[in-house]
């Protein structure tokens, strides 16, 4: 069974500062990685992908991606109100597999 | 504007009948997909599908069916076999769907048992 793991939360951070939000996978052959950002009653909408071991960086967004351990972050710098949202991780499962298998989410409050 | 339509925003199922939900995309991507998200939980693959005329099922198809005859519509139908149809259901689509390229979601299809 291909599991894709996060905290559910909620992870409260203040205003300002830097939101870390981890997730890993079970499936080793996972290829591709993507965070989507769902506000409540509202769709998933595309933050990162990631797909190389280190360090990508868009804005205020990174992502983070460790295969040895199994592991991708996301890192929100100056942490808004408006980046209060559920957090969603994604998984493809296997080399050039088209399916993702997506965590349960972490839910983010920016407290101003 | 480019993007993903899903109709109706809300949809009410009465004992026995079967609904279809519409998803239409004019981005021109070859993959489309289906996903079901209960409250709480991960979003759930459905069906999805790489061409026209071709699709297959994802880990929770049992009770709904799909169709693929033009390359930007992929209707999705809840029959009366899904015994607990109540979710929000979103349809996604992709460039290509080779594990790379991106899922883009639709704003989704809430429904409900009267």
């Amino acid at each position: 069974q291909k599991e894709v793991e996060q905290n559910s939360g909620p992870l409260s951070v203040p205003e300002g500062a830097i939101a870390s939000l981890n997730c890993t996978y079970s499936d080793r052959g996972s290829q591709s990685f993507f965070w989507y950002r769902q506000y409540s009653g509202k769709s998933p909408e595309l933050i990162m992908f990631i797909y190389s071991n280190g360090d990508k960086e868009d804005g205020r967004f990174t992502a983070q991606l460790n295969k040895a351990s199994q592991y991708v972050s996301l890192l929100i710098r100056d942490s808004q109100p408006s980046d209060s949202a559920t957090y969603l991780c994604a998984a493809t499962s296997g080399a050039g597999s088209y399916q993702l298998t997506f965590g349960k989410g972490t839910k983010l409050s920016v407290i101003p | 504007d480019g993007g993903i339509t899903q109709s109706p925003k809300y949809l009410f199922r009465k004992e026995g009948q079967n609904v279809t939900l519409s998803c239409e995309q004019n981005l021109n991507h070859d993959a489309m997909y289906w996903y079901r998200q209960d409250p709480g939980q991960g979003l759930r693959l459905i069906y999805y599908s790489q061409i026209v005329n071709d699709f297959q099922k994802g880990d929770i198809a049992e009770g709904y069916s799909v169709s693929r005859e033009k390359k930007e519509s992929f209707p999705l139908t809840v029959t009366s076999a899904q015994k607990n149809p109540t979710a929000f259901y979103l349809c996604a689509s992709s460039d290509r769907d080779d594990g790379y390229q991106p899922q883009h979601f639709g704003d989704g299809t809430r429904l409900s048992i009267l």
